[in-house]
């Protein structure tokens, strides 16, 4: 069974500090790994995804299979990065597209 | 305005009694799904359905029921036999290829039964 840990409920940190958020995955196919964040009074959206090697909002997140980690990462925390954030495991090789799995979410806090 | 709406966004039911919870689309995807959103457990997935007339159950099905009628529309039936049903409910979409696991969500509908 597929599964997604994030085990940080609650994380704070001060503006312009490093953020983490962790994410540890178990899962025995191909995943895909995603972020999604929900801002305060928004909709639930896609942050970014693994195999993009994008950087959005200037997070960035590595899979690292060695470890089933898809760790969130900004060098410098802001404001406006204060929100709740999942981690979802896609089933890549399975027929069951777009039916996501994801972690119980992590609340960031950056204060000023 | 493309997107998913849902509605009502607030609603409360009393004890022993169903509630239908609405999710339409005009984004024109396929599939479409309805998480359950509860503090401390993240995202749980009560039905998906990937085509019109067809539905699966999700992760905690049981107290709940879907319909699939047409492209656009996705239906939640909270039945008085759920039995913790106080909760936030989110709807999503997504297309049936390419960008696998961008779901498009809802703001979403929180039921309290009192």
């Amino acid at each position: 069974a597929q599964r997604v840990t994030q085990p940080e409920k609650l994380l704070s940190v001060f503006k312009g500090a490093p953020v983490e958020l962790k994410c540890n995955y178990s899962y025995s196919g191909s995943p895909e790994l995603f972020w999604y964040v929900q801002y305060s009074r928004q909709r639930l959206q896609l942050l970014l995804r693994h195999i993009s090697r994008e950087s959005i909002k200037g997070f960035t997140a590595d899979l690292n299979k060695g470890e089933t980690s898809f760790h969130l990462k900004k060098p410098f925390a802001q404001e406006e990065d204060s929100a709740m954030y999942y981690c979802a495991l896609h089933n890549a090789g399975g027929t069951s597209y777009g039916k996501l799995t994801f972690g119980q979410g992590t609340i960031l806090t950056v204060h000023p | 305005d493309g997107g998913i709406t849902q509605s009502p966004k607030y609603l409360f039911r009393k004890e022993g009694q169903n509630v239908t919870l609405s999710c339409e689309q005009n984004l024109n995807h396929d599939a479409m799904y309805w998480y359950r959103q509860d503090p401390g457990q993240g995202l749980r997935l009560i039905y998906y359905s990937q085509i019109v007339n067809d539905f699966q159950k999700g992760d905690i099905a049981e107290g709940y029921s879907v319909s699939r009628e047409k492209k656009e529309s996705f239906p939640l039936t909270v039945t008085s036999a759920q039995k913790n049903p106080t909760a936030f409910y989110l709807c999503a979409s997504s297309k049936r290829q390419g960008a696998s696991g961008e779901l498009f969500f809802g703001e979403g509908s929180r039921l309290t039964v009192l």
